[in-house]
């Protein structure tokens, strides 16, 4: 079963836009939440994180919303550039170790 | 600082061969992990370590087994090698239960 799921498999957005990335999750005990970007033949690297007793936490040009009532949640990245270019990773953390991740959005930033 | 390395960086293996996948962080961090990757898909936790001496199964560990016997290395060994395996390889270690540092990634072929 698939508890966390990104449903765009990519976007596409000029460069300066504002970039929404979505991710739902259906496990309600899930209390951390996390995005990753990956480029090509590399390993993911951590982007932001949210704890679920917030609504919203903010990094330079990344933002991420959380909803907990419609178990949602996105990043935003304003003004985008063509090096955020990459394939993001939604993942989700409950009470113990085990790590959940989307499927993963592939993100094109256009000059 | 190489942060998390893992070694070979691309393997292909006969159906019912053995091998170890490598991994080593010099973070000191006590968490370490294995996901493997699929085409169009997010990470799988396979098995992680919250310490020397301690393992636990993640979400597909059948197939597979890991050791922990320092802080630095946690290999991953796959005794009979399946087509199903074929996948993309990552070892992560962290500090904490949430922000993840990962490795290069290891590709994998099984024929």
């Amino acid at each position: 079963d698939q508890q966390v799921k990104q449903n765009s498999p990519s976007l596409s957005v000029q460069e300066g836009r504002i970039s929404i990335l979505n991710c739902d999750y259906t496990n309600s005990m899930f209390d951390y939440f996390l995005w990753y970007k990956k480029y090509p033949a590399e390993g993911p690297t951590f982007l932001i994180s949210i704890s679920s007793i917030k609504d919203k936490n903010e990094d330079g040009r990344f933002t991420v919303f959380l909803n907990k009532s419609a178990k949602h949640l996105s990043l935003h990245i304003v003004p985008s550039q063509p090096g955020d270019s990459a394939v993001y990773f939604c993942a989700a953390l409950y009470n113990n170790n085990d790590m959940r991740f989307g499927a993963g959005t592939r993100l094109t930033v256009k000059p | 600082n190489a942060g998390v390395t893992q070694t070979p960086k691309f393997r292909i293996l006969k159906i019912g061969q053995s091998m170890t996948l490598q991994c080593t962080q010099d973070m000191n961090h006590n968490y370490m992990y294995w996901y493997r990757q699929d085409p169009g898909m997010g990470l799988k936790l396979i098995y992680y370590s919250v310490g020397a001496g301690i393992t636990d199964k993640g979400e597909v560990p059948n197939g597979y087994n890991v050791s922990r016997s320092t802080t630095e290395d946690f290999p991953l060994r796959l005794e009979l090698a399946a087509p199903s395996q074929t996948s993309v390889y990552f070892c992560a270690s962290s500090e904490r239960r949430d922000t993840q540092y990962f490795g290069p990634g290891t590709r994998l072929t099984v024929l």
